[in-house]
C-alpha cells in the first residue's frame, strides 16, 4: 500500500532550526514534493527532490533519500510567518501525488 | 493573472441539494485535479483530468463527478449532498506533459458544510 508518516506536530524558537522527517510507501516514485500551508489557506510550493541529495533554496533546504524511502526539509533562521503545516507528498509511477496529513509547525519567540 | 479561481468561497448546503464547485484556471495548464481536505487527514483526491476531454477517477470519487469540456473549467458536481461531504474542497491545476517539474498549483478552496 501507500503510507506517508511525518510527526504531527512540531514546536521550534525563532531564529533556530527545525528538520521536519517524512518516511513513504508508494508504487513507484518518481519525485517528492514538499508544500507549506498556512490555517485556512491552500498549500503552496516549497520544493521538489528527483535525485538523492540535498537541495537548497534560500532558508529551506530539502534532502531526499530514495533506497530509504525518507526525505526531511529542512528550515532556517525561523521567522514567525513559518508557522505553518509542512506537506510531504511523494510522486507515484502514474505521476499522482500521495499526500501526508502534514507536519503542524508552532514558532515560539 | 489570476491563476486558479474558485467559487464559492463557502457554502452551507442542504443535505440531498445538487451543487457545483467552480474552477477556472488561466495558466493554460493541461492537468487539472480536485482534492478534499479534512482534518487530521491529508489531502485527498477526488477525480482528476490530464487534459481536457477526459478525466480519471481519485482516492474518494464516490458522490461526485466532473467535467472537462474545455482547458480552463473544471467544476465538481455533488449530485445529491450528504453530510460526510462537509469538507475543503481545493483544485488544482499542473502544466504536465510538459519538461521539468509538474508541480501543482492550488486555487484557495471552498469550505463547504452540508447539514
Amino acid at each position: 500500500g501507500q503510507n506517508i508518516d511525518q510527526p504531527t506536530e512540531m514546536t521550534a524558537t525563532e531564529g533556530a532550526i527545525v528538520q521536519i522527517n517524512c518516511t513513504y510507501q508508494t508504487s513507484g516514485f518518481n519525485g517528492l514534493f514538499w508544500y507549506q500551508q498556512h490555517a485556512g489557506e491552500a498549500p503552496t510550493f516549497l520544493s521538489y527532490n528527483v535525485l538523492d541529495g540535498l537541495e537548497e533554496k534560500g532558508r529551506f533546504s530539502s534532502f531526499l533519500s530514495r533506497s530509504k524511502g525518507y526525505s526531511y526539509l529542512l528550515l532556517k533562521e525561523l521567522q514567525m510567518k513559518d508557522s505553518a503545516s509542512y506537506l510531504c507528498a511523494p510522486e507515484d509511477s502514474n505521476y499522482q501525488l500521495i499526500w501526508g496529513a502534514g507536519t503542524k509547525l508552532i514558532i515560539k519567540p | 493573472i489570476a491563476g486558479i479561481t474558485q467559487a464559492p468561497t463557502s457554502q452551507i448546503l442542504a443535505a440531498g441539494r445538487r451543487m457545483t464547485l467552480r474552477c477556472t484556471q488561466d495558466m493554460r495548464h493541461n492537468a487539472m485535479y480536485w482534492y478534499r481536505q479534512d482534518l487530521g487527514l491529508g489531502l485527498r483526491l477526488i477525480h482528476y483530468s490530464n487534459t481536457a476531454g477526459t478525466t480519471g477517477k481519485g482516492e474518494v470519487p464516490d458522490g461526485y463527478s466532473v467535467s472537462r469540456a474545455n482547458t480552463d473549467d473544471f467544476p465538481l458536481t455533488l449530485a445529491s449532498a450528504v453530510p460526510s461531504q462537509t469538507s475543503v474542497y481545493f483544485c488544482a491545476s499542473s502544466a504536465r506533459g510538459g519538461t521539468g517539474t509538474d508541480t501543482q498549483y492550488f486555487g484557495p478552496g471552498t469550505r463547504l458544510t452540508v447539514l
